[in-house]
């Protein structure tokens, strides 16, 4: 069975620095891999995604993701955090054999200070 | 282009009463699947719709079924609510046609269950 693993249940970083949220998937055979981000309330946003090619990929809002099969990792970052990057966070992968469904990790909560 | 929309927003039930949730999918896409989100905790996966025919399910008992519609909107009906049902819930449509498909989610209708 696939699963994500999210490290990191809480970050706190200060604004125009830079931001790495983790994440780690189990699974033997080719995944897709997302970043979603949910700002409180609200439903998911999708922030990029990785289904083969290139593995660092480039999403919305300033923010990229590299692949790297070797550790099964699929870690976010941004170079220059903005106040409005406070959300949590959420990896996802799905994979052919589960007929692309998601499977969710946990979420990482992240907090910009001034 | 119209994005995922959920109503109701929100929903008040009490035990043992049954909740009919609804999604509108997003233009072009022919597949829904339904999510539930937990207080704290990242999205779980009930089912998916594809073509109004069920498409896989989650770890979700029989009390938790689910139609779509010609025009690829979709229902969750949940019977014998239980206090534990209270979460947030999530539909994301998606234009499933053969390989990884890109999920995207609605709004989210916020049910407590009393």
């Amino acid at each position: 069975a696939q699963s994500v693993t999210q490290p990191d249940i809480h970050i706190t970083v200060s604004e125009g620095a830079s931001l790495e949220l983790r994440c780690n998937y189990s699974y033997g055979a080719t995944p897709y891999l997302f970043w979603y981000v949910q700002s409180p309330g609200q439903g998911l946003q999708l922030l990029l995604k990785y289904f083969s090619g290139d593995t660092l990929v480039q999403g919305i809002k300033g923010f990229e993701a590299e692949f790297k099969r070797s550790q099964s990792s699929f870690n976010l970052r941004k170079p220059s955090v903005h106040w409005s990057d406070a959300a949590e966070y959420f990896c996802a992968v799905g994979s052919r054999s589960n007929d692309y469904k998601l499977s969710f990790g946990a979420g990482t909560t992240v907090t910009v200070r001034a | 282009e119209t994005g995922v929309t959920q109503s109701p927003t929100h929903l008040i039930k009490t035990r043992g009463q049954q909740v009919t949730l609804r999604c509108s999918s997003q233009s072009g896409h022919n597949t829904v699947s339904w999510y539930q989100q937990a207080l704290g905790q990242g999205p779980q996966f009930i089912f998916q719709y594809y073509r109004e025919e069920e498409n896989g399910r989650g770890n979700f008992p029989p009390r938790f079924s689910g139609l779509q519609f010609p025009n690829y909107s979709s229902e969750l009906n949940v019977n014998a609510l239980e206090l534990d049902d209270s979460a947030l819930y999530l539909c994301a449509s998606s234009a499933l046609d053969g390989g990884p498909d890109t999920q995207y989610f609605g709004p989210g209708t916020r049910l407590t269950v009393l």
